[in-house]
C-alpha cells in the first residue's frame, strides 16, 4: 500500500532554512505528482506547493513563493520541499500527498507529518 | 482566487443521526475538481470523497456526496463513533493550479 514518510522537521529560528524530505513507497512514484499541504497548531489546512510526476512544472501558493522550492528524486523515490527565509508563521505540521486523478486533482494518499517551528 | 466556505463550523450529533456538511464555492467552479477530507486529532487527512460524488477506496457507503450549481454537500446517513471528526472540502483550479481548502467543519458528539 501507499506509505509516505516526512522528514526532516525540527526547530528553526526566523531567517533560518530547513530542508524537508518525504520517502515514498507502494506506488510508481514517478507517474503521480506530489504535494506538500501544511497545517498550524489548531488551525486548518493549506495547499504549500506541487511538483509534476516528471518534476517539469513545479507551483507554490503566494504565501511561500521565492521562499520555498519543491523538488523531487524519482530513482530515490524521495520528495523534497526547500524552506528558506523562514517566518514564524510558517510553523506547522508539513503533510507530503500523492496525487489521485489527474483530472480530478485529489490528494488521495498522506504521510504523518513532521513539525516546523519557526521561533527564536 | 476560489474562497471555500464550510458550514456550520461546528455541528453537534448524536451517533445515528445524519449529518449534513456544506461547503459553498465563491464562484463557479469545476464540480470534477471538488474532494472531501476527513481528519482525526492528530491524523493525517484521509480522502473521502472526490470528483465531488466519488468514493474513495475503502470509504464506507454511509458518506455521500452531492453538488448544486456553487454549492457542495457532504453527507454522512449514520453516524458511527468513528465518524466525530473535523471534514474539510478541497477544489483546485487548473490555471494557475492551486488547490484550496475549506477552513473546516468539526463533527462533535452531542
Amino acid at each position: 500500500q501507499v506509505q509516505l514518510v516526512e522528514s526532516g522537521g525540527g526547530v528553526v529560528h526566523p531567517g533560518g532554512s530547513l530542508r524537508l524530505s518525504c520517502a515514498a513507497s507502494g506506488f510508481t512514484f514517478r507517474s503521480y505528482g506530489m504535494h506538500w499541504v501544511r497545517q498550524a497548531p489548531g488551525k486548518g489546512l493549506e495547499w504549500v506547493a506541487f511538483i509534476w510526476y516528471d518534476g517539469s512544472k513545479k507551483f507554490y501558493a503566494d504565501s511561500v513563493k521565492g521562499r520555498f522550492i519543491i523538488s523531487r528524486d524519482s530513482p530515490k523515490s524521495m520528495l523534497s520541499l526547500q524552506m528558506s527565509s523562514l517566518r514564524p508563521e510558517d510553523s506547522a505540521v508539513y503533510y507530503c500527498a500523492k496525487e489521485g486523478g489527474a483530472v480530478t486533482r485529489e490528494l488521495d494518499s498522506w504521510g504523518q507529518g513532521t513539525l516546523v517551528t519557526v521561533s527564536s | 482566487e476560489i474562497v471555500l466556505t464550510q458550514s456550520p463550523g461546528t455541528l453537534s450529533l448524536s451517533p445515528g443521526e445524519r449529518g449534513t456538511l456544506s461547503c459553498r464555492a465563491s464562484q463557479s467552479v469545476s464540480y470534477g475538481q471538488l474532494a472531501w477530507y476527513q481528519q482525526k486529532p492528530g491524523q493525517a487527512p484521509r480522502l473521502l470523497i472526490y470528483g465531488a460524488t466519488n468514493r474513495a477506496t475503502g470509504i464506507p457507503g454511509r458518506f455521500s456526496g452531492s453538488w448544486s450549481g456553487t454549492d457542495f454537500t457532504l453527507t454522512i446517513s449514520r453516524l458511527e463513533p468513528d465518524d466525530f471528526a473535523v471534514y474539510y472540502c478541497q477544489h483546485s483550479t487548473n490555471s494557475p493550479p492551486a488547490w484550496t481548502f475549506g477552513q473546516g467543519t468539526k463533527v462533535e458528539i452531542k
